[in-house]
């Protein structure tokens, strides 16, 4: 079966631009979340989403939103880029949200802004 | 706030040496306690976890035990192995934000033959 899967895996933008990041969970999997890892650190939480509603947002400013979509898949876009936004943005998935830190991460999207 | 420390690294070792990476925790009440890898080129991948106090993880020979005395979650491996080689995230989840978790900085492991 297949993983998570992220696209795209490796971008270049510039500071001002929007970007949008996608994922697909496994099949089955029906919560989504996003975690932002910047280099030498730990991922943090952005979001999470289960059966197209937000469940949780991490501490993230305005200009970072999701979706997700009736086949579960999701979508994370990031306006106004900033160069502290360069980082590796990973999806992990989950049966549902009740099974509580046992997500299955993709390999990510890693994001440079210049 | 709930939070994560671990040792920092890199932590180099030669094959078959046993393995220690601290991990301790702020939080309140008993949240549930995870041990990530990331191996180069590869996504995180659970590799055990504990959800009350004293129980013991264990995976692939990893072991940890969940000390709310010590709030801590240490990871032991007796013999490690250059496939190994990877960063470890200890990482928890919180009675009150039951959907997200919250890593520590990670620890890169370098095993050498």
């Amino acid at each position: 079966d297949a993983g998570v899967t992220q696209s795209p895996t490796h971008l270049i933008k510039t500071r001002g631009q929007h970007v949008t990041l996608r994922c697909s969970p496994i099949s089955g999997h029906k919560s989504v979340s996003w975690y932002q890892q910047v280099l030498g650190q730990g991922p943090q939480f952005i979001f999470q989403y289960y059966e197209k509603e937000e469940r949780g947002r991490g501490n993230f400013p305005d200009r970072f939103s999701a979706r997700q979509f009736p086949n579960y898949s999701s979508e994370l876009n990031v306006n106004a880029l900033l160069l502290g936004d360069s980082a590796l943005y990973l999806c992990a998935s989950s049966l549902d949200p009740e099974q509580l830190g046992e997500l299955f991460f993709g390999e990510g999207s890693r994001l440079t802004v210049l | 706030g709930n939070s994560v420390t671990q040792m920092e690294g890199p932590v180099t070792l030669s094959e078959e040496a046993f393995l220690t990476i601290n991990c301790t925790y702020t939080a309140t009440g008993y949240p549930s306690l995870f041990w990530y890898v990331q191996y180069p080129g590869e996504g995180l991948q659970l590799l055990l976890k504990a959800t009350k106090a004293d129980d013991k993880g264990s995976n692939k020979g990893f072991e940890a035990t969940y000390r709310k005395e010590t709030t801590s979650f240490h990871l032991e491996k007796g013999s490690v192995q250059v496939s190994d080689s990877a960063v470890y995230f200890c990482a928890l989840i919180g009675m009150d934000s039951s959907y997200k978790l919250i890593f520590g900085s990670g620890t890169r492991l370098l095993v050498r033959p």
